[in-house]
């Protein structure tokens, strides 16, 4: 299957700081990336859906000037925490859809996650 | 109401037993149906999709729609501890969206 990569897995920082997430596709373009957030023992919740070259979308709730996506390219997508908190810790997955699936179906292809510590 | 909705369990079956796992949704709109399997601190992956009404067999995996009652399960058959995971039931809706439901936790006992 396709390969998404997420970058850092980990990542421990100080609060009032901000951390980058990056999200590659690696053997495929995807146009729509998604950003999850998932706290222990929860499921996914959905933050923000990326589109190459325009703003992102984000849910009802997600401070979009707090976390900061950028879709620069069809392999790249950022996942900036601005001014970070302890309350911000959580584990931060992305995930792709390839350009040749147009519409509302096909797989999600998952990275690896990152798990981000505010102290 | 939530979008999608799963019994959180624990679901506790003895090895070699058929698992089944269930989820609800509320737009009638969606199209596709997805279950992802994640262990502990992972990502999640992909184990079937289903698109059509009725059931869809992969292996010991059986994926059961009925967009009329607006359900969807998975049943794991001869299940092995190594199945012990979260099976998370996922949507994909008419905006594009994907949404997951809580999860349902599996144990399988050995």
């Amino acid at each position: 299957g396709a390969v998404v990569s997420q970058h850092p897995s980990r990542v421990i920082c100080k609060s009032g700081t901000s951390v980058k997430i990056e999200c590659r596709s690696l053997d495929f373009q995807a146009t729509t990336m998604f950003w999850y957030r998932q706290f222990p023992k929860q499921s996914l919740m959905l933050m923000a859906t990326s589109n190459e070259g325009s703003k992102a979308t984000y849910e009802q709730g997600v401070e979009k000037d707090k976390f900061l996506i950028n879709h620069a390219s069809l392999t790249l997508s950022t996942l900036t925490v601005t001014s970070a908190h302890p309350e911000d810790s959580s584990f931060y997955i992305c995930s792709a859809k390839s350009l040749r699936d147009r519409g509302y179906t096909g797989e999600l292809f998952f990275g690896e996650g990152s798990r981000l510590t505010v102290l | 109401q939530k979008e999608v909705e799963q019994n959180s369990g624990p679901l506790s079956v003895p090895e070699g037993a058929i698992a089944s796992l269930n989820c609800t949704y509320s737009d009638r709109g969606s199209q596709s149906f997805f279950w992802y399997r994640q262990y502990s601190g992972k990502s999640p992956e992909l184990i079937m999709f289903i698109y059509s009404n009725g059931d869809k067999e992969d292996g010991r995996f059986t994926a059961q729609l009925n967009k009329a009652s607006q359900y969807v399960s998975l049943l794991i058959r001869d299940s092995q501890p190594s199945d012990s995971a979260t099976y998370l039931c996922a949507v994909s809706s008419r905006t594009y969206k994907y949404i997951f439901g809580t999860g349902t936790r599996l144990k399988v006992l050995a």
